[in-house]
């Protein structure tokens, strides 16, 4: 099955800078990447997914690429502010109903 | 719009009590309903997931079980809990026809097994 990894497992970034995390899959036939934002003690959200088929996406002050060739893909923060802090868990699909997670990563925006 | 529930919001149990978690969805039909637990400061771990009613695919062996009465209801049971069951159980819909991906999470009932 496929197997998600994030890298690093913590990122403190000062407020302003960008944050970058990046994953890596496995599975050359996944095809959906999504990114989820989760607060402490809250649910994780839905932030922003790429498709196979798309290189970039953009929303406002965060973006994902996907390399395919690589196997990786990345979210992209900038202008960090306190309440991007949270743990962010990225996931890719190959169509079977299920997203495979990874581990997550803590987020510190340091004012 | 679509709505998904989960209660309890928190429940404290015994080692050895049975234990009954619920979660429903509004605004659609024929989801996949999936159950995850989150461990204390951990990723997410998917333990059951179901394509339509009685149609229940286990991810991990252990003391849990999982039921979908109903098309919009999914049910976490178990009938003697661990302490290791402790967590946070998260349950997710996703739409089943044309499937995008996208999975929708609830608020989540925290576990403490005591």
């Amino acid at each position: 099955g496929e197997n998600v990894e994030q890298h690093p497992s913590t990122l403190s970034v000062q407020e302003g800078d960008s944050a970058v995390i990046k994953c890596t899959y496995s599975d050359s036939a996944s095809n959906y990447f999504p990114w989820y934002k989760q607060e402490l003690g809250k649910r994780p959200q839905l932030i922003i997914d790429i498709r196979s088929n798309v290189g970039e996406k953009k929303d406002q002050r965060i973006a994902v690429t996907l390399n395919k060739t690589a196997k990786h893909f990345s979210l992209h923060i900038t202008e960090t502010q306190p309440e991007d802090s949270a743990v962010y868990f990225c996931a890719a699909s190959d169509g079977n109903n299920r997203l495979a997670f990874g581990k997550g990563n803590q987020v510190v925006v340091i004012p | 719009s679509q709505t998904i529930h989960q209660w309890p919001a928190t429940l404290v149990q015994p080692v050895g009590s049975p234990l009954s978690l619920e979660c429903t969805v509004e605004g659609t039909s024929n989801p996949n309903l999936y159950w995850y637990r989150q461990a204390a400061g951990r990723g997410l771990q998917l333990l059951f997931y179901s394509v339509g009613i009685g149609q229940i695919s286990s991810e991990v062996p252990q003391n849990l079980s999982a039921s979908r009465p109903q098309d919009r209801q999914f049910i976490l049971s178990s009938k003697k809990l661990l302490l290791s069951d402790s967590g946070f159980y998260l349950c997710a819909w996703s739409v089943r026809t044309g499937w995008t991906g996208k999975q929708f999470f609830g608020p989540g009932t925290r576990l403490t097994v005591l």
